[in-house]
């Protein structure tokens, strides 16, 4: 099974601060690699699909990089709604597996 | 608009059996794999298995394969889990999910969940 190692779990940032988050795999899963935000209460929300393209109605602040084992999440300038944890899934084969989450919050 | 609306919370005693629906609306139910995730509290997220509507076919995370099962009614475009012999460490918000057809095949849609409680 794909084992997805997700850094860090939480991190104190500050609104306007550019952030990143990461991603690897225990095995190659090329470009298979989506990213989510979700806030208390509310299902996860899509982000990010195929490592780096831009879900439709998504903020442009939000981007994805990688491929292979390593991968990125870079928020470019952090606004206040976007204190939220973020997960890394991969679906590149079953089991599916997701990251462990990364939790923003306000420093 | 696609949208997956589920059950509603269930309180359940250790050693029962829980049965939650996902109703789809807005797309072709039979054309979407349909997976199911759940969030125990304040936890990451887990994958317990997928069903593809069309045929049937399901797939289960290796750690659900002898406790779940997952159906579907194409008549009524509803998916369905049922988690036997539960136990407190099962209690979690339970999701529905759509795959969606784009690449890397992402989880697009999600249910709004389901709270199971499992508590003697």
């Amino acid at each position: 099974d794909i084992q997805m190692t997700q850094s860090p779990s939480s991190l104190a940032v500050s609104v306007g601060d550019r952030v990143t988050i990461t991603c690897r795999a225990s095995q190659s899963i090329a470009s298979y690699l989506n990213w989510y935000q979700q806030k208390p209460g509310k299902a996860p929300k899509l982000l990010i699909y195929a490592a780096s393209t831009l879900e439709s109605g998504v903020p442009s602040r939000f981007s994805g990089s990688g491929y292979g084992t390593d991968f990125t999440l870079t928020i470019s300038s952090l606004q206040p709604e976007d204190f939220a944890t973020y997960f890394c899934l991969q679906s590149y084969t079953v089991p599916r597996a997701f990251g462990q989450g990364t939790n923003l919050e306000i420093k | 608009q696609v949208q997956l609306v589920q059950s509603g919370a269930e309180v359940k005693k250790p050693g029962a059996s829980v049965k939650v629906s996902c109703k789809a609306s807005g797309f072709t139910f039979t054309v979407y794999h349909m997976h199911w995730v759940r969030q125990a509290p304040g936890q990451g997220l887990e994958w317990m298995g997928w069903i593809n509507p069309n045929t049937g076919g399901t797939h289960f995370a290796q750690r659900f394969q002898d406790r779940v099962t997952m159906t579907r009614d194409t008549s009524i475009n509803t998916a369905y889990m049922e988690l036997n012999s539960l136990k407190p460490d099962d209690t979690a918000v339970y999701y529905c999910v759509r795959e969606g057809l784009m690449g890397a095949a992402p989880f697009d849609h999600w249910g709004q969940g389901t709270l199971v409680t499992v508590s003697s």
